[in-house]
């Protein structure tokens, strides 16, 4: 069964901390893994998207990691910020024409001052 | 650049009742999407479309409709509406299909109750 999970459900950091997000998932054939933001009441914001092959990418403060082999990926947040108060979701691409990308439930982060 | 465009924001239909949500982009993308977010859930798929004339349907499309007559519009149809489709619509284009290493592009959502 294709499916992403994603851990922890939330998350509750002081501003100025880093955190790390966890993402499982089980697609198959595999083609490529994103990152997205949502703010509250706002539409997801693509933060990354890594191939197969590819084992890191950053986007300024965010910096995702892929280890296709064991199907994990992480999110890293570095010196946080109250902005980066939002949910981060998990979204893993199939290698399949016309579209197929299964999404997580999200990691709700909440950046305290 | 607006991007992708949903309207309304918010709606309150009745059972039943029929609507058609609005979406518009900008970026001249051939894949356009409708998905919904229910609480605590994943963004389901529910139609997509390759190209105008040309659409498909996705993961949860029972209850709904949609058509693609132009590049820039892919409006998202609810024929009598019920309780179990009150949630949050978002519509998203992007150049190429997800297999592609090229981002969806997502408008801000209608939400959507049904009472």
């Amino acid at each position: 069964k294709n499916q992403v999970e994603q851990s922890p459900q939330s998350l509750i950091i002081l501003e100025g901390k880093n955190c790390t997000l966890q993402c499982n998932y089980t697609v198959s054939p595999f083609s490529n893994l994103r990152w997205y933001k949502q703010d509250t009441g706002r539409g997801p914001v693509s933060l990354t998207i890594m191939t197969f092959s590819e084992n890191t990418k950053s986007n300024g403060r965010y910096t995702a990691t892929l280890d296709a082999d064991t199907k994990q990926s992480s999110l890293h947040i570095t010196a946080s910020q109250l902005s980066d108060s939002a949910s981060y979701i998990c979204v893993a691409a199939k290698a399949q024409a016309g579209t197929a990308l299964i999404f997580g439930k999200g990691t709700t982060l909440s950046v305290s001052s | 650049n607006a991007g992708v465009t949903q309207t309304p924001k918010f709606r309150i239909l009745k059972i039943g009742q029929s609507m058609t949500l609005q979406c518009t982009q900008d970026m001249n993308h051939n894949y356009m999407y409708w998905y919904r977010q229910d609480p605590g859930m994943g963004l389901k798929l529910i139609y997509y479309s390759v190209g105008a004339g040309i659409t498909d349907k996705g993961e949860v499309p029972n209850g709904y409709n949609v058509s693609r007559s132009t590049t820039e519009d892919f409006p998202l149809r609810l024929e009598l509406a019920a309780p179990s489709q009150t949630s949050v619509y978002f519509c998203a284009s992007s150049p190429g299909q997800g297999a592609s290493n090229q981002p969806q592009h997502f408008g801000d959502g209608t939400r959507l109750s049904i009472l």
